[in-house]
């Protein structure tokens, strides 16, 4: 199994652009979520899915949008990049509530200048 | 709201010597408690998790974590600290049924040899 893989790695935006962040998973997990990574603020939560078709917002969701079509994919839409979502930004999936660890992805290094 | 704090930005310690990473949180009701490790550029590695039980918890690569609810900590340590453990240690919590993790702010662990 890949377990959770993120594309793009790395990817440079300047102000008003729009991308997607794309996340997928092949443990059949129904929760995904989508956390930022910024230094000495820890991980906050973007968005959450507890299955297919269902998001709820998390601690800072402005500026973004998300789907859930299918179980393996959660792509993180960013519509007008804006320098404060510069950012390291990881997805991870857990098959539970609870006790259920989180999966990580490796991240996505963005940059908006 | 439930949180969790760490205190120290960065520990280091000696190779050989015991380590303690510390955690403390707020949860309303009976914590699921977490640490992850992350090392450069990767995404976050589940270490151990308290959900009932033994206040003594094992986890991966040797290390261990102590709940004390009285205290409400969970603290990370291992008996024997490896060059090779010099990472960022992320403590989480969770009270809800959605599993949204919160995290701490992260401690950066420095072992010299």
């Amino acid at each position: 199994n890949a377990g959770v893989t993120q594309t793009p790695k790395f990817r440079i935006l300047k102000i008003g652009q729009s991308m997607t962040l794309q996340c997928t998973q092949d443990m059949n997990h129904n929760y995904m979520y989508w956390y930022r990574q910024d230094p000495g603020m820890g991980l906050k939560l973007i968005y959450y899915s507890v299955g297919a078709g269902i998001t709820d917002k998390g601690e800072v969701p402005n500026g973004y949008n998300v789907s859930r079509s299918t179980t393996e994919d959660f792509p993180l839409r960013l519509e007008l990049a804006a320098p404060s979502q510069t950012s390291v930004y990881f997805c991870a999936s857990s098959p539970g509530t609870g006790n259920s660890p989180l999966h990580f992805g490796n991240g996505t290094r963005l940059t908006v200048t | 709201a439930q949180s969790v704090a760490q205190p120290e930005d960065q520990v280091n310690v000696a190779e050989g010597n015991p380590l303690t990473v510390k955690c403390t949180y707020s949860v309303s009701g009976n914590p699921y408690l977490f640490w992850y490790v992350q090392y450069p550029n990767r995404g976050l590695q589940f270490l151990l998790k308290y959900i009932t039980g033994d206040n003594l918890v094992k986890g991966s690569y040797g290390f261990e974590a102590e709940f004390n609810k009285s205290q409400t900590s969970f603290h990370l340590k291992k008996p024997s600290a490896l060059v090779s453990d010099s990472a960022l240690y992320f403590c989480a919590v969770t009270g809800g049924a959605t599993n949204k993790l919160i995290f701490g702010t992260g401690t950066l662990l420095a072992v010299q040899p």
